[in-house]
């Protein structure tokens, strides 16, 4: 079974400052692993998603993660966070792609300080 | 870019009720999801379908649930008598495997009273 935690419900970083949001990954199989986001009162979007090629991924808005197998880690990071980035942002795996259901974390919430 | 589009954005039920929550996937996607997420939790994994029946489902997705691609491009989940604990925001996800990309649709949102 494949499950994902998420350190820190709660996040708070300075406008400008790097944001850094765990993710640690359990999987018997190699992952596929995804971030999304979801601001209030909306859908799911997709920032960024690791299917075993590149171990470092860029995603949307400058949002960036990196597969490290030996931690079992995705943590997602942006050098410098802005006030759009309030949200809800939840980490996903799935161990296979398509037919195969996403695991989702508990989701870390992070508020941006002016 | 396309966009899976779910319908109604809100919905209120009295309890024991039945409710039809419906989606519209990506035309050339063929694996369709339902997740719901409780206020306040995490998203969960209700049910999966491919090539017009169930191929997984959660222990949630129990007697009252059902789901079916009744013409071919809607894809809905049925709550049979729905319970206070079934309020909840219910999103639609399809899947694109060539290129890795599930879609989710906006949500409906289900308040049951």
């Amino acid at each position: 079974a494949q499950s994902v935690t998420q350190l820190g419900s709660h996040v708070s970083v300075s406008e400008g400052a790097l944001v850094l949001l765990r993710c640690n990954y359990s999987s018997s199989v190699p992952p596929y692993l995804f971030w999304y986001v979801q601001y209030p009162n909306q859908g799911l979007q997709l920032l960024l998603k690791y299917t075993s090629a590149a171990t470092l991924v860029k995603g949307i808005n400058g949002f960036e993660a990196e597969f490290k197998k030996s931690e079992t880690s995705f943590h997602l990071t942006k050098p410098s966070a802005h006030m759009s980035d309030a949200a809800e942002y939840f980490c996903a795996v799935s161990a296979n792609f398509g037919n195969e259901k996403l695991t989702f974390g508990t989701g870390t919430r992070l508020t941006i300080i002016p | 870019e396309p966009e899976v589009t779910q319908t109604p954005s809100h919905q209120v039920t009295q309890m024991g009720q039945e409710v039809i929550l419906r989606c519209v996937p990506i035309s050339n996607h063929l694996y369709f999801y339902w997740y719901r997420q409780i206020l306040g939790q995490k998203v969960e994994f209700l049910v999966s379908f491919y090539n017009n029946e169930i191929s997984e489902k959660s222990e949630i997705f129990d007697d009252q649930f059902s789901v079916e691609r009744p013409d071919g491009s809607n894809f809905t989940l049925k709550i049979r008598s729905t319970k206070l604990e079934d309020s909840a925001m219910y999103f639609c996800a399809s899947v694109d495997r060539a290129n890795y990309g599930y879609t989710f649709g906006s949500g409906t949102r289900l308040t049951v009273v």
